[in-house]
C-alpha cells in the first residue's frame, strides 16, 4: 500500500523556519519525481515545488524560490521541504505528492502568525 | 503561467442525474514525448485531495467507472454520468506540462 506521511508543521512566527519532512513507502520512492503542493484556509490548490528522482533537479514556484528548498534522501525513502522567511500568506496545509498527482499525504498545517 | 479556466465553478445536482465540468487551459498541454499531462482531483470534504483521472481520460485504480474524462489541446471535461452522494466535493483539473504547475480555481460539486 502506498503511504504518504507529512510531519513537522506548526505554528511559526512571521520570519521564522519550519522543516517538512515526508515518509515514503509502499512504491518505488528513488524512482519517483515528488512534490510539495499547499491548500490556504478555504482556498484552492497550488504547486509549491518539484523534485526529480535523484535530486538534482528542482523547480519552485516564484512566491516560494529563494525562502523553501526541496530535498529528498532516497536512502530513507524521504521527501523534505525546508521553509525559511515564512509569511502570514505561506500559511496552508501542505501535501507531499507522487509525480503525476497519483498519491497525497494527509497533509501538515502550516500557519505563519505572531 | 498556463491558467486554467473551469466552469460552472458551483455544481448543484439531483442524485442519479449526469455532471459535467469543463476546463479550458490558456496554452496547449502536449508535452515533447507527447503526452498530455492533464488530470482531475477530487476533494471530498475534510479530506486529502485524490486523483481520479489521468493524462486525460484514463480513470485511476478504485474510481468509479460513472467518471470520464476526455478532450484534448486546451479544452477538457470530467463527466459523472450518474451522481450519487460521495462525489460532493471539489473538482480540480491541473495541469504538469509546464512548470509553473497549475490547477483551476475548482468547481464545487453539491446535491440539490
Amino acid at each position: 500500500e502506498v503511504q504518504l506521511v507529512e510531519s513537522g508543521g506548526g505554528l511559526v512566527q512571521p520570519g521564522g523556519s519550519l522543516r517538512l519532512s515526508c515518509a515514503a513507502s509502499g512504491f518505488s520512492f528513488s524512482t519517483s519525481w515528488m512534490y510539495w503542493l499547499r491548500q490556504a484556509p478555504g482556498k484552492g490548490l497550488e504547486w509549491v515545488a518539484n523534485i526529480n528522482p535523484d535530486g538534482g533537479d528542482t523547480y519552485y514556484v516564484d512566491s516560494v524560490r529563494g525562502r523553501f528548498t526541496i530535498s529528498r534522501d532516497n536512502a530513507k525513502n524521504s521527501l523534505f521541504l525546508q521553509m525559511n522567511g515564512l509569511r502570514a500568506e505561506d500559511t496552508a496545509v501542505y501535501y507531499c505528492v507522487i509525480g503525476g498527482g497519483q498519491q497525497w499525504g494527509q497533509g501538515t498545517l502550516v500557519t505563519v502568525s505572531s | 503561467d498556463v491558467v486554467m479556466t473551469q466552469s460552472p465553478l458551483s455544481l448543484p445536482v439531483t442524485l442519479g442525474q449526469p455532471a459535467s465540468i469543463s476546463c479550458r487551459s490558456s496554452q496547449g498541454l502536449v508535452a515533447s514525448g507527447g503526452n498530455t499531462n492533464f488530470n482531475w482531483v477530487q476533494q471530498r470534504p475534510g479530506q486529502s485531495p485524490r486523483r481520479l483521472i489521468y493524462k486525460v481520460s484514463n480513470r485511476d485504480s478504485g474510481v468509479p467507472d460513472r467518471f470520464s474524462g476526455s478532450g484534448s489541446g486546451t479544452d477538457f471535461t470530467l463527466n459523472i454520468s450518474r451522481v450519487e452522494a460521495e462525489d460532493v466535493g471539489v473538482y480540480y483539473c491541473m495541469q504538469y506540462t509546464r512548470w509553473p504547475h497549475t490547477f483551476g480555481q475548482g468547481t464545487k460539486l453539491e446535491i440539490k
